[in-house]
């Protein structure tokens, strides 16, 4: 079957740098993303890899290793506004459709 | 224009009531889709349009019908709702269908059903 996993809450301080785990077992593999929503807003596109290695924008850097089935979202410098939940998604076949397969979420808390 | 629209923010309705939700995308983009959100939940894919055609209806109950008049606008008609069907509902749209990793995401419809 479909899954991916990741922690369900994590807190950090204001000024630190946390790392959000992901791992997925999916068929058809194409790529990771990363997606950060507010409560009561709209998922936002954070990054995406599709290949291994360390992508970098600005103060968030996402990681992919295909061969683990893992990837990790970076940010450093935590900012009160970065308190949110972020999701992982995968690109891979679902009942022979290709389609975003999410992740259930991190909750990310930020104390000052 | 870098943005999707969604109508209304908010919506309330009886079990018998019709009513439609409305999304607009003015970037070119070819896919577009529905997605049914809960408190605490990832997204969950309702449908999915390539080029104007509906290409994925991921069971989703007849009282949910989706519409895409052209190129930029998607409706999601709403008929004999149930509480349960309580929830975010998010429009998105990508370039193109093999593009999901660049969707773009509306604000999304708060949707309460009485």
């Amino acid at each position: 079957g479909q899954s991916l996993e990741q922690p369900s809450e994590v807190t950090a301080v204001e000024g630190a740098i946390v790392q959000i785990n992901c791992t997925y077992q999916t068929s058809g593999f194409y790529g990771l993303s990363w997606y950060q929503q507010h409560d009561g807003g709209a998922p936002t596109f954070l990054s995406y890899n599709a290949l291994d290695g360390l992508e970098e924008t600005g103060r968030f850097s996402s990681f992919l290793s295909r061969s683990d089935s893992y990837g990790y979202l970076l940010l450093q410098e935590l900012q009160m506004k970065d308190s949110a939940s972020y999701f992982c998604a995968v690109e891979g076949l679902m009942d022979s459709n290709y389609q975003l397969i999410w992740g259930a979420g991190t909750k990310l808390i930020i104390k000052p | 224009d870098t943005e999707v629209t969604q109508t209304p923010k908010h919506l309330v309705m009886g079990m018998t009531n019709k009513k439609s939700l409305k999304c607009e995308q003015h970037m070119g983009h070819r896919a577009m889709y529905w997605y049914k959100q809960k408190a605490k939940k990832p997204p969950e894919l309702m449908f999915v349009y390539s080029y104007e055609k509906l290409s994925i209806n991921e069971s989703v109950p007849s009282r949910f019908s989706p519409e895409c008049p052209n190129s930029s606008l998607l409706n999601l008609h709403l008929h004999a709702l149930q509480p349960e069907d309580s929830a975010l509902y998010l429009c998105a749209s990508s370039p193109t269908p093999d593009r999901l990793n660049e969707q773009f995401f509306g604000p999304g419809t708060r949707l309460t059903v009485l």
